[in-house]
């Protein structure tokens, strides 16, 4: 049974492109979210989502950033025009409900790097 | 605003000597739930125990327990018998309820052989 999957690994991006984050829920999850977290600090919301539909997207900054969870295929976070600012480790969350019972499991991140 | 606070950015311990890492929150809510995370040098992010605010018997996962204390809104670690691999940052985060986790700064742990 795979975990939550992300990839790439690690992402390099000049200042300027775009960065585009893929997360493969676990089988039988149907939640995901993703957080954010800055060199030394503690992960931060970014966004929760079920297929195709955005349920809370209330730690997104407000320019650059989108995600999507569509009906077929991953979970993605996309950030336009990276700023050296962008440079942290992205992880996504899978849980098989919305109710706060129930676990999220951690995918290994996704760690970007803005040049 | 519901606020995570872990007072201890680093401790370390012997190996097979008991730690105990501090965390309190603030939040108005009465149902919710707190998790601790372990995130290990791989840092991936691993789920160490559970606690659901409703029940007053404290969880416990082998040899790590919680103490938990509602009315003081606190929720603290305990790993006994400490291991190497239990080297790690260590991260309280709650879900208040709103189906988010909102995570500590985390207390870097280090067990010494």
């Amino acid at each position: 049974n795979a975990g939550v999957m992300q990839n790439p690994r690690h992402l390099v991006r000049r200042r300027g492109q775009e960065a585009r984050l893929r997360c493969s829920p676990m089988k039988g999850h149907s939640h995901v979210y993703w957080y954010r977290q800055l060199p030394e600090e503690g992960l931060k919301f970014m966004v929760y989502l079920q297929k195709e539909n955005i349920i809370d997207e209330s730690g997104m900054p407000k320019e650059r950033f989108s995600a999507e969870f569509p009906k077929e295929g991953p979970s993605i976070l996309r950030i336009q025009q990276v700023v050296r600012g962008d440079s942290a480790a992205y992880f996504c969350a899978s849980s098989r409900d919305r109710r706060s019972s129930y676990e999220q499991y951690f995918g290994p991140g996704t760690r970007l790097t803005v040049t | 605003a519901q606020t995570v606070t872990q007072s201890q950015p680093e401790m370390s311990v012997q190996e097979a000597e008991t730690v105990t890492l501090s965390c309190t929150y603030d939040t108005s809510e009465n149902n919710y739930y707190l998790f601790w995370y372990k995130q290990p040098p791989s840092r991936q992010m691993i789920l160490v125990i559970r606690q659901e605010a409703y029940k007053q018997q404290n969880a416990t996962e082998n040899r790590f327990s919680v103490n938990f204390q509602k009315a003081a809104k606190s929720f603290s670690l305990k790993i006994s018998d400490s291991q190497l691999g239990d080297t790690a940052m260590y991260f309280c985060a709650p879900d208040f309820g709103n189906e988010k986790l909102t995570f500590g700064t985390g207390t870097r742990l280090t067990i010494i052989p």
